[in-house]
């Protein structure tokens, strides 16, 4: 079956740090590939997409590059905001499973001034 | 972004109370989900419709009731409710293979069990 594994938050950082938050999924076809951002007291958004191998889905200075030789999508800001405090979501999307979305856990994003 | 509305946005009920949930999509979208969301636990797919049919039901107690009347309204009836169902309920949306797999979240409606 479909899996999304993220690392494990929190991630506390100062304000103009670089960001990365690790994503790697296992899937049976070839998957469309999502972060999605929660604010506090807020549904999900989504912050970016990519459809295929070597796509970059970009959105607000969040980028991530869908990398199929290693399964992964990781996000990467490279100065982050107290604003973009949030939790983190990546999520996998086949064709083949009607559009489901497995996401991952979670990752905690602290941004301290 | 007000494509996915949800009323109410907070409910506290007893645990022998009835009552609905209701989730509206503004989006076009033939597609309507609800998630439950828990303190520590990963995102729970709930139910899925597909042109106002259910297609997925990820053996969710029949305490939960869901509701699809036409592609743009989705309610989820609640009665007897035990307190670890208190969360965070979401709906989302989508349009299949046109929006690649995206799909569209409310802002949910936080659920306490008394």
């Amino acid at each position: 079956g479909n899996s999304v594994t993220q690392m494990e938050g929190p991630v506390t950082l100062s304000e103009e740090a670089f960001l990365t938050i690790n994503c790697t999924y296992t899937a049976t076809g070839y998957p469309s590939l999502f972060w999605y951002v929660q604010y506090p007291g807020e549904g999900l958004q989504l912050l970016l997409k990519a459809t295929k191998a070597d796509d970059k889905g970009s959105n607000k200075g969040f980028e991530a590059t869908y990398r199929k030789e290693t399964t992964s999508f990781h996000l990467e800001k490279g100065s982050v905001q107290v604003s973009d405090s949030a939790v983190y979501f990546c999520a996998l999307s086949e064709n083949n499973a009607g559009n489901m979305l497995t996401f991952g856990g979670g990752t905690r994003l602290m941004v301290k001034p | 972004e007000t494509g996915v509305t949800q009323t109410p946005r907070h409910l506290v009920m007893g645990m022998t109370n009835k009552k609905s949930l209701k989730c509206e999509q503004h989006l076009g979208h033939n597609a309507m989900y609800w998630y439950k969301q828990s303190a520590k636990k990963p995102l729970e797919l709930m139910f899925v419709y597909s042109l106002e049919e259910r297609v997925e039901n990820n053996s969710v107690p029949s305490r939960f009731s869901p509701e699809c009347p036409n592609s743009s309204h989705l309610f989820l009836h609640l009665h007897t409710l035990q307190p670890e169902d208190s969360a965070l309920y979401l709906c989302a949306s989508s349009q299949g293979e046109t929006s690649g797999g995206a799909q569209y979240f409310g802002p949910g409606t936080r659920l306490t069990v008394l």
